[in-house]
């Protein structure tokens, strides 16, 4: 069975600390592995899809980057503004149809001012 | 790009009633949409995939005959709770797939359930 664990459950960081999140995972041959924010009372925001080991993608504040065994989302000089949970998912590369996406159960992150 | 909408954002009603809720993908033909189901500081619990045209998959333990899901368009599925009941209060939210593999979410809906 797929299984997807994020640490740390919670991190509190002050404006400008970077700072790193984890996400391992264990699946029967990865197809994708996606990152996505979500606010409190909304549904959650796509960031990335990371497809292969090795693979890095950036956007603004945050770089997502892939090994065999985890992914880390890594956050450089956060704003009270990245202040959100991020879940981290993975989907099996299957033999056919489209396959589950298995999610963590997220890392709440608070940036302080 | 890839925006998903839910309607109602928010829902009250009564023990015993029907509510439908409806997911909308407005910029895309979404071959594959989901429902989920999540609870106050949980992670997300998938409840059905849903194919245009066809019948929805329901994941173990889900009511298919309680949670009846209608995905009659590429951009358009629907959700209904019958008979809702408190324990049926929860945040239900909607996702959407084109031709990636990659899941774009809608704002979800907050059902209590009196």
């Amino acid at each position: 069975e797929d299984q997807v664990t994020q640490s740390p459950e919670a991190l509190r960081l002050q404006e400008g600390e970077s700072s790193s999140l984890n996400c391992s995972y264990t699946v029967s041959g990865l197809r994708g592995l996606f990152w996505y924010r979500q606010d409190p009372g909304k549904g959650p925001e796509f960031l990335f899809t990371l497809y292969s080991a090795g693979e890095e993608k950036e956007k603004e504040r945050l770089k997502a980057t892939l090994t065999k065994k985890e992914s880390f989302l890594h956050i450089t000089a956060p704003k009270p503004e990245d202040s959100a949970t991020y879940l981290c998912a993975v989907q099996a590369r299957g033999s056919g149809g489209y396959q589950k996406v298995t999610f963590g159960t997220g890392t709440k992150l608070q940036v302080i001012p | 790009g890839a925006v998903v909408s839910q309607h109602p954002s928010w829902v009250i009603c009564k023990s015993g009633t029907s509510v439908k809720i409806e997911c909308r993908s407005l910029d895309f033909q979404a071959t594959t949409m989901f429902w989920y189901r999540q609870f106050p500081k949980q992670s997300l619990m998938l409840m059905a995939t849903s194919n245009e045209g066809s019948k929805a998959t329901y994941e173990q333990g889900v009511e298919k005959d309680k949670f009846l899901i209608n995905h009659a368009s590429l951009t358009l599925s629907t959700l209904t709770v019958t008979s809702a009941h408190p324990e049926d209060s929860s945040f239900y939210i909607c996702s959407a797939r084109g031709d990636t593999d990659t899941q774009y979410f809608g704002p979800g809906t907050r059902l209590t359930v009196l």
